[in-house]
């Protein structure tokens, strides 16, 4: 069965760090991946998405991802997190079944000063 | 914004009481789908409606209902309220066959004294 594992529920960043958030998921053939972001009180945006070609994806608001089929990962970077970045980040792969989404628990992201 | 809108933002309700709420999808988009967060139990697919039809059901309570109208709003109903049922309530929209980016609007939070 089809399924997103993010493995931490809450991470700390300094403003001005570097960020990666993980994301794994199980999946027979070649996924469809997304990230989406969620400001507190707010609906989801989708921050970036991957459907083929080259593994590494730029997205909204300073945001990239990486494709590793080997790992099944698809975990989301940036180089430099402002407060503003502040949030909670969903991964979600696509399924076969009514183009629906398969959504991970969610990472909350909380900047230090 | 991502064009798709709700209405109410807030509602507080009783317990044994029925609430509907209202969907607009983004212009042109046939799909939609609605989801409950709550933080217990994160983002929760409840049904995806395509075109006036039923297409797939997710964790949908018995005493919740949906439908989407020939213009394409939808409309989820939640009878018999109980507190548990206090969340926030999504709904999202895709142009339809073919496409897995979900569109978000800003949801519905749904109280129940």
């Amino acid at each position: 069965a089809q399924s997103v594992t993010q493995p931490d529920i809450h991470i700390t960043v300094s403003e001005g760090a570097s960020l990666e958030l993980r994301c794994n998921y199980s999946y027979g053939a070649t996924p469809y991946l997304f990230w989406y972001v969620q400001s507190p009180g707010q609906g989801l945006q989708l921050l970036l998405k991957y459907f083929s070609g080259d593994t590494l994806v730029q997205g909204i608001k300073g945001f990239e991802a990486e494709f590793k089929r080997s790992q099944s990962s698809f975990n989301l970077r940036k180089p430099s997190v402002h407060w503003s970045d502040a949030a909670e980040y969903f991964c979600a792969v696509g399924t076969d079944s009514n183009y629906q989404l398969i959504w991970g628990a969610g990472t909350k992201l909380i900047i230090k000063p | 914004d991502s064009g798709v809108t709700q209405t109410p933002k807030h509602l507080i309700t009783a317990t044994g009481q029925r609430v509907t709420l209202r969907c607009s999808p983004r212009s042109g988009d046939l799909s939609v789908y609605w989801y409950q967060q709550s933080l217990d139990q994160g983002l929760q697919f409840l049904i995806q409606y395509y075109n006036g039809e039923e297409r797939a059901k997710g964790n949908i309570l018995e005493r919740f209902s949906a439908q989407q109208f020939p213009d394409l709003h939808s409309e989820l109903n939640l009878s018999s309220l109980e507190l548990g049922d206090s969340a926030l309530y999504f709904c999202a929209s895709t142009p339809g066959q073919g496409f897995y980016e979900q569109y978000f609007g800003p949801g519905t939070r749904l109280t129940v004294t």
